[in-house]
């Protein structure tokens, strides 16, 4: 069964940067889009960008628009997601996801990392 | 502010029915973008409970249903149970920001 395995959570300062990891388990980590979304405590889903493993290529939302970055290692089925001059309205649970591309939707979740930032 | 408009709260009592609106615009499902649905149970990820305006994935009890009409899209839960009580979220695709996007989600609250 495929899962998407995130790191563990992460406490920041102020204008730090973090760097949270997706690894697919399974032989699947080519056959779909990645996507991150974010949710603040108590918030709703902001979505934040996605990236296709086998080219390498991304698209992020307006908002995060050079602060955000996403990468992978194919080798070790790993998906990044980078996130710089981090504020403390950064604090929220990341989650990666699954993109289904015939109806554009995500349909597999990694169980979210809480980033906190914090002085 | 969510691109998607959804109600902030619903209730029910056990066995009713509750339907949670979702409404976009032009730019969205107006434009012909299909609808999705997620629960979220306390302290999860969000799970896709329904896909392309009105499919169950596998596992999901046919209690659940989805339908559009123009820019609006609705879920339905029949048979309300406890373990029921959740937020739930639609998503859909916008044109003019180029980016997905979701609504504001609604809290199901089972009496």
């Amino acid at each position: 069964q495929v899962q998407l395995v995130q790191s563990g959570a992460e406490v920041k300062q102020p204008g730090a940067s973090v760097k949270v990891s997706c690894k697919a388990s399974g032989n699947t980590f080519l056959s779909s889009d990645f996507h991150w979304v974010r949710q603040a405590t108590g918030q709703g889903l902001e979505w934040m960008g996605w990236m296709n493993p086998n080219s390498g290529d991304t698209g992020y939302a307006q908002k995060f628009q050079g602060r955000v970055t996403l990468t992978r290692n194919i080798s070790s089925s790993t998906a990044y997601m980078e996130l710089s001059r981090l504020t403390s309205d950064d604090s929220a649970v990341y989650y990666c996801a699954r993109w289904e591309g015939s109806h554009w939707y995500f349909d597999l979740w990694g169980r979210g990392t809480l980033v906190t930032v914090s002085s | 502010q969510s691109v998607l408009t959804q109600p902030p709260s619903v209730s029910g009592a056990p066995g009713q029915r509750v339907s949670i609106s979702c409404t976009g615009t032009s730019s969205n499902t107006g434009a012909g973008y299909d609808v999705h649905w997620y629960q979220q149970l306390p302290g999860k990820a969000p799970k896709v409970l329904i896909y392309g305006n009105n499919k169950r994935p596998s596992g999901v009890p046919d209690r659940f249903s989805g339908s559009k009409s123009g820019a609006s899209a609705s879920l339905a839960i029949t048979g309300l149970q406890a373990e029921d009580e959740a937020d739930y979220y639609c998503q859909s695709y916008d044109s003019s920001l180029n980016s997905y996007v979701f609504g504001s989600g609604t809290q199901v609250t089972v009496l």
